[in-house]
């Protein structure tokens, strides 16, 4: 089975322009993840989805942050206009109730390195 | 709040050396720990995880113990290798029900660095 399907892999933007990170769960799994990573503050979680609605997006950095899940196999994370301190690496991962038995395990997308000039 | 703790890094090590990295955490109920692990250029994967007070988890001859008693997980590898080089990072999960299902509090992260 494919893991977590990350697009782009790479992006370079200009200060004020709008990016769109895009997401790809492992099928079956109902639970959706969007971390960011930094040097600075390491591993953080921006929001989370169960059966494609937004539970806690308490980790959401301001407005200028909007994440949709508009159906099962497919997530989107917005940043509009975008910073050059929103440069970072945003993680995606998925995860299922049902076959981790309430472990809480993940399993990450290889990642969206973004960098803002 | 819930919190982890690791050891600063980096830590640099001789092939076939010993290695510990720790890990205490802070929780108000009864988490699951992990660690996952970075290689450079990918995304985070699990290693090992242990879901109740004493289970050991073991995985490509890394091992850690629940500590129930001190709030820690440990991570332990006999004899590291090259190929053993990356970003470790311990993490906690209050796993199933309400809001806290799945979410997981990671550490800083320890780069692990081994030299020939």
């Amino acid at each position: 089975d494919a893991g977590v399907i990350q697009s782009p892999r790479h992006e370079v933007t200009e200060m004020g322009q709008e990016v769109t990170l895009r997401c790809k769960p492992i099928s079956g799994h109902d639970y959706l993840f969007w971390y960011r990573q930094t040097m600075m503050r390491g591993l953080e979680l921006l929001i989370y989805f169960n059966n494609n609605v937004p539970i806690d997006d308490s980790g959401m950095p301001e407005d200028r942050f909007s994440a949709k899940m508009p159906n099962a196999s497919f997530s989107t994370l917005k940043i509009q206009p975008s910073e050059p301190r929103d440069s970072a690496v945003y993680f995606c991962a998925s995860s299922s109730r049902g076959l981790t038995r309430n472990t809480g395990e993940l399993f990450f997308g290889e990642g969206s390195r973004l960098t803002v000039l | 709040g819930d919190s982890v703790t690791q050891m600063e890094g980096p830590v640099t090590l001789s092939e076939e050396a010993f290695l510990t990295i720790n890990c205490t955490y802070t929780a108000t109920g009864y988490p699951s720990l992990f660690w996952y692990v970075q290689y450079p250029g990918e995304g985070l994967q699990l290693l090992l995880k242990a879901t109740k007070a004493d289970d050991k988890g073991s995985n490509k001859g890394f091992e850690a113990t629940y500590r129930k008693e001190t709030t820690s997980f440990h991570l332990e590898k006999g004899s590291v290798q090259v190929s053993d080089s990356a970003v470790y990072f311990c993490a906690l999960s209050l796993g199933a029900g309400g809001t806290s299902y799945g979410k997981l509090t990671f550490g800083q992260g320890t780069i692990l660095t081994v030299h020939p």
